[in-house]
């Protein structure tokens, strides 16, 4: 079946280095989104890249749409204790409303 | 507005025991969603709704039902608990127009 997968699992970073996580899909998707969760809190919704090669920014973060619209990625700038928690990506299965969810990738910041 | 509300936050159920975790919005989105998020992993889709009265499986639908008689409510039954089912419970929803999914807080539920 459809698996969205991520990398790295886990990534440990010193305050201000970049951080990149990755989300790669099985088959095409029509959208993506991600999410982060900060620890013993739930997932907020960060943004949603539909268009293929989209690539939106929020502040220090960079999200884009791979060309085939099957990978993307989350990439951080100079990282800060608060962006702590885990970023999940997620893609529609059985259509729109069948959310499935990569396994996420936990950043942990030493100040 | 509260969003989505979930209840219990925290249970601890014996195997084989029943329970209902209770979930409401009030965001009047048509869409609504179980997730589980064992340890340190993603999150599951269990079950989800378009609408009242319409629900379909997800991912991991086994050993759990549910039902949508309103907008608002989408409980999640847990019939005969299994330790494999502990786990965190998000409930979440999310309007046909836009695809942001909002999250209640989860619900803890551990089986011993």
């Amino acid at each position: 079946g459809q698996q969205v997968m991520q990398i790295p699992q886990y990534q440990h970073v010193q305050e201000g280095e970049d951080f990149t996580t990755y989300c790669n899909s099985s088959t095409t998707l029509s959208n993506i989104q991600w999410y982060k969760q900060r620890p013993g809190g739930h997932p907020v919704f960060l943004i949603q890249l539909v268009k293929s090669g989209e690539v939106k920014k929020q502040k220090r973060l960079t999200f884009q749409f791979g060309e085939a619209k099957k990978n993307s990625s989350l990439h951080i700038t100079a990282t800060q204790t608060t962006d702590v928690g885990t970023y999940f990506c997620a893609g529609p299965f059985r259509g729109n409303n069948d959310m499935r969810f990569g396994a996420g990738t936990r950043l942990t910041v030493k100040p | 507005n509260a969003g989505v509300t979930q209840t219990p936050k925290f249970r601890i159920l014996k195997i084989g025991q029943s329970m209902t975790l209770q979930c409401t919005q009030d965001m009047n989105h048509n869409y609504m969603y179980w997730y589980r998020q064992d340890p340190g992993m993603g999150l599951k889709l269990i079950y989800y709704s378009v609408g009242a009265g319409i629900t379909d499986k997800g991912e991991v639908p086994n050993g759990y039902n549910v039902s949508r008689s309103t907008t608002e409510d989408f409980p999640l039954r847990l019939e005969l608990a299994a330790p494999s089912q502990t786990s965190v419970y998000f409930c979440a929803c999310s309007s046909p127009t836009g695809n942001t999914i909002y999250f209640g807080e989860g619900s803890w539920l551990t089986v011993v």
